[in-house]
């Protein structure tokens, strides 16, 4: 069956460093991958989404490029603030699988940005 | 415009109680899925619900978990003889039909403590 794979955490980072956190999946056909990002206490938010090879999702100066060659979808920013501490979760949906509207979600990765 | 309400956001329960928990989609949307956030991991599916009908219950426990979504009213989850190993957080999704996983609007969750 399909799933997702995220490096392990917690991840802990000085302001202004750059970021990348890891995710490899596998699945049947082509899937749509997602990042989301779940603030303290709150539900999870889509930061960006790519819905085909080499494509490229970016928000909030976060990027991750669609790479199926090597099945991952890393996600990376160049100069992280003391507001982007998160758990940040990769997701896929694989609509060969025949759940094209439900998510695979990896386990997290929680991230504390130090002053 | 609000959001997707959950409530109650956190609920105890002693060990062979009911746990009910409630969704109210985002305005519009007609679609409501929910996820079960066990601790340490990430969000497992567990059902995909349209008014009136269970579309895909593949991640429901067979025993003791029921879901529904009436014409009027919200989402509920239902957990009946709760063990000690149903504490989790659950979380509710909301789309509009069309755009299934890519309209996607999670709630904040409730978070169950058996005891």
């Amino acid at each position: 069956g399909d799933s997702v794979t995220q490096m392990e955490g917690p991840v802990t980072l000085s302001e202004e460093a750059f970021l990348t956190i890891n995710c490899t999946y596998t699945a049947t056909g082509y899937p749509s991958l997602f990042w989301y990002v779940q603030y303290p206490g709150e539900g999870l938010q889509l930061l960006l989404k790519a819905t085909k090879a080499d494509d490229k999702g970016s928000n909030k100066g976060f990027e991750a490029t669609y790479r199926k060659e090597t099945t991952s979808f890393h996600l990376e920013k160049g100069s992280v603030q003391v507001s982007d501490s998160a758990v940040y979760f990769c997701a896929l949906s694989d609509p060969s699988s025949g759940s094209a509207r439900q998510l695979t979600f990896g386990s997290g990765t929680q991230l504390t940005v130090l002053p | 415009n609000a959001g997707v309400m959950q409530n109650p956001r956190h609920l105890v329960r002693r060990r062979g109680q009911e746990a009910r928990l409630r969704c109210s989609p985002m305005k519009g949307h007609s679609h409501v899925y929910w996820y079960r956030q066990l601790p340490e991991e990430g969000l497992k599916f567990m059902v995909y619900l349209q008014k009136e009908n269970i579309i895909d219950e593949s991640g429901m426990p067979k025993e003791r978990f029921s879901a529904e979504f009436p014409k009027e009213g919200p989402s509920i989850l239902r957990i009946q003889q709760v063990v000690r190993g149903d504490s989790a957080a659950y979380f509710c999704a909301s789309s509009p039909g069309e755009t299934g996983i890519y309209g996607y609007t999670f709630g904040s969750g409730t978070r169950l403590t058996v005891v």
